[in-house]
Parts: structure tokens; sequence; C-alpha cells
């Protein structure tokens, strides 16, 4: 059972690229989501999905695009990639029904030049 | 705007020394109240789930508390030991969004 899986680890940009953060679950979960991670904001939730066909932004979605074409997968795609999204990117996911306890992915570090 | 607010954001204490922390957030829309460590280097981890105002859970040394109705949850450590060092993240889900603090970095030296 893999759980969330997130790639790549690392990934350095320059100003302008764009790129695509891949995550995958395994565990048939509905909702997925992605965190950015600076220093002194702990996790700051980018955008979310319910389901296939389904997203919604999070606090800080610009940016940022998203899109679950199926229940496995949410990758996150940087656009025109600047200096301010230099951080660390989470993916997690849950059950939308009970407590919903997210698992989360091992992280990937983005640093843009 | 879902604002969750962790204190303190940075806690040293000795070996054997209890420790609590606070979570506050949102009384309004009010659906679960989520708490994980994170170790460094590692990916955030469940400990609770808390959904009913009055809530109080428990795991081992660690235990923690809910009051919906003035948005607070305490996470309480017993007896710290090193291996607890870690940031203590909580979580507050309205429905299907779900917000976190900054989190408490807790360093319990030897």
């Amino acid at each position: 059972n893999a759980g969330v899986t997130q790639t790549p680890k690392f990934q350095v940009l320059k100003t302008g690229q764009s790129m695509t953060l891949q995550c995958a679950q395994d565990m048939n979960h509905e909702y997925m989501s992605w965190y950015r991670q600076d220093p002194g904001m702990g996790l700051r939730l980018i955008h979310y999905s319910v389901g296939a066909g389904i997203t919604d932004q999070g606090e800080v979605p610009n940016g940022y695009n998203v899109s679950r074409s199926t229940t496995e997968d949410f990758p996150l795609r940087l656009l025109s990639a600047a200096p301010s999204q230099t951080s660390v990117y989470f993916c997690a996911s849950g059950a939308l029904s009970g407590a919903n306890v997210l698992t989360f992915g091992a992280g990937s570090r983005l640093t843009v030049l | 705007i879902l604002n969750v607010e962790q204190s303190p954001q940075s806690l040293h204490v000795q070996e054997g020394d209890s420790t609590n922390f606070t979570c506050s957030f949102p009384s309004s829309n009010f659906y679960a109240l989520h708490w994980y460590r994170w170790e460094t280097a590692k990916s955030p981890e469940a400990l609770f789930v808390m959904t009913l105002n009055g809530d109080e859970k428990k795991k081992g040394r660690i235990s923690a508390t809910l009051n919906t109705k003035e948005g607070y949850s305490y996470l309480y450590i017993k007896g710290s030991q090193p291996e607890d060092s870690a940031t203590y993240l909580c979580a507050f889900r309205n429905n299907n969004d779900m917000r976190f603090g900054a989190g408490t970095r807790l360093t319990v030296k030897p």
C-alpha cells in the first residue's frame, strides 16, 4: 500500500517556467488537497478536491491550477513560476465521510530562481 | 476567513516536564478539529480527530480536549520525552475545507 505518492521530490525552476507536481493515492480517498509550507506559516491550503471532476480554491490559489480527472490523481500545475512560489509542497488525501484524517505525501521542495 | 491560531509558536521544556499548547478556531460551521504531529524531514501524521464539544482523546502520554462553543482545543503532553520533539499542528475542518494553524514547535531537552 503506497499511500500518497508525490513527484518530484526536488525541482529547480527558472522564473516563468511551468511545471506539474504529481500526486497519486491508492486508498480510494475522495478528498485530495495541496498545501504549501513556508517558514513560520504552517501549511496553507492551495486547492482541494472532493471527487473526480470537482475542485475548489483554498487560501492561496493564485498562480496554481489543478484538475481531478480520476479519483487517484490530483496534479498541481504552476503556470509561470515566480520566486514567491519557492516552497515545500505537500499533497494530502482523506476519506470524505467520518473523520477525514489526512494522509500526507513526502513533500516536494521547489526552488524558483 | 478561517483563522486557526496556535500558541505558543515554540516551546522548550526539560525531559519529564508536562506541557500544553492551544489551538483556537472559528466557533461557527464546525465539523472537526484535527491534531497532527510533524517531525523534521517527515510528513505530518494524525494524532487525534475530535468532532463533539467536550471530546477528550488520549494516546499514551498525549491527550487533547475540545471546546467548540468557545473555539479552542488544548493538547497536553505528560512527562515530555526527547522523542516528543516535533511541530504540533491543529487543523480546523468546516464541511470540506481544512485549514491548518502555523503549529507549535516543541523541543524537549534531555
